[in-house]
């Protein structure tokens, strides 16, 4: 079993969608959790970053972390082309070793 | 502005070459990691380093060597020891333990066999 659990996809979706990212992981002495977005051939661009069990949200997109069921999520409101990417989450016991997940590619079409 | 760069974008291997990757950040991080990225697989940890002079193997060091001279710049020298080198790598710095600061990517080195 993997640490860290993520759905490939691709998840694919209309402009305008709700969308919801998940992660699961086995750990739980986990307790930095980061959400990562990566365009094709760039490096991951830092989106979200939760310490510990609760919610985050920053503009269009909102994370949750539930420690008891040991599983993460990101959603994105108001989904747009410019959104479409592959996701990934990623988490520690320290912020330095990252376990990441494998990564879920989104399509948002117009 | 700050940021990490690595250079170059694109690195061709010819058989029993080293060839190293270049790495410098100015955002005054203390800790600097290399990653590996394969289709499928997520990111693994080859090396990190917290402190210049200072550097730990991660999951997959093996066939890879780093220096860490200068706070700024993190090294990552790709050995003919590395039978599968096609990747793309990246290198992060932030995390300094205690710090509660997430890491940074740079936009990674794509490495390809000749």
């Amino acid at each position: 079993q993997k640490e860290v659990e993520q759905d490939p996809g691709p998840l694919s979706v209309p402009e305008g969608a709700i969308v919801s990212l998940n992660c699961t992981y086995s750990n739980s002495a986990f307790q930095y959790f980061m959400w990562y977005r990566q365009y094709s051939r760039k490096g991951p661009e830092l989106l979200m970053y939760t310490y510990s069990s609760g919610n985050k949200e920053d503009g269009r997109f909102t994370a949750q972390v539930d420690k008891s069921s040991k599983y993460i999520s990101l959603f994105i409101r108001d989904s747009q082309p410019s959104d479409s990417a592959t996701y990934l989450c990623a988490m520690s016991f320290n912020t330095d070793k990252l376990i990441f997940g494998t990564g879920t590619r989104l399509q948002v079409f117009p | 502005d700050g940021g990490i760069t690595q250079s170059p974008k694109y690195l061709f291997r010819k058989e029993g070459q080293n060839v190293t990757l270049s790495c410098e950040q100015n955002l005054n991080h203390d800790a600097m990691y290399w990653y590996r990225q394969d289709p499928g697989q997520g990111l693994r940890l080859i090396y990190y380093s917290q402190i210049v002079n200072d550097f730990q193997k991660g999951d997959i060091a093996e066939g890879y060597s780093v220096s860490r001279e200068k706070k700024e710049s993190f090294p990552l020298t790709v050995t003919s020891a590395q039978k599968n080198p096609t990747a793309f790598y990246l290198c992060a710095s932030g995390g300094n333990r205690g710090e509660e600061q997430p890491q940074h990517f740079g936009d990674g080195t794509r490495l390809s066999i000749l």
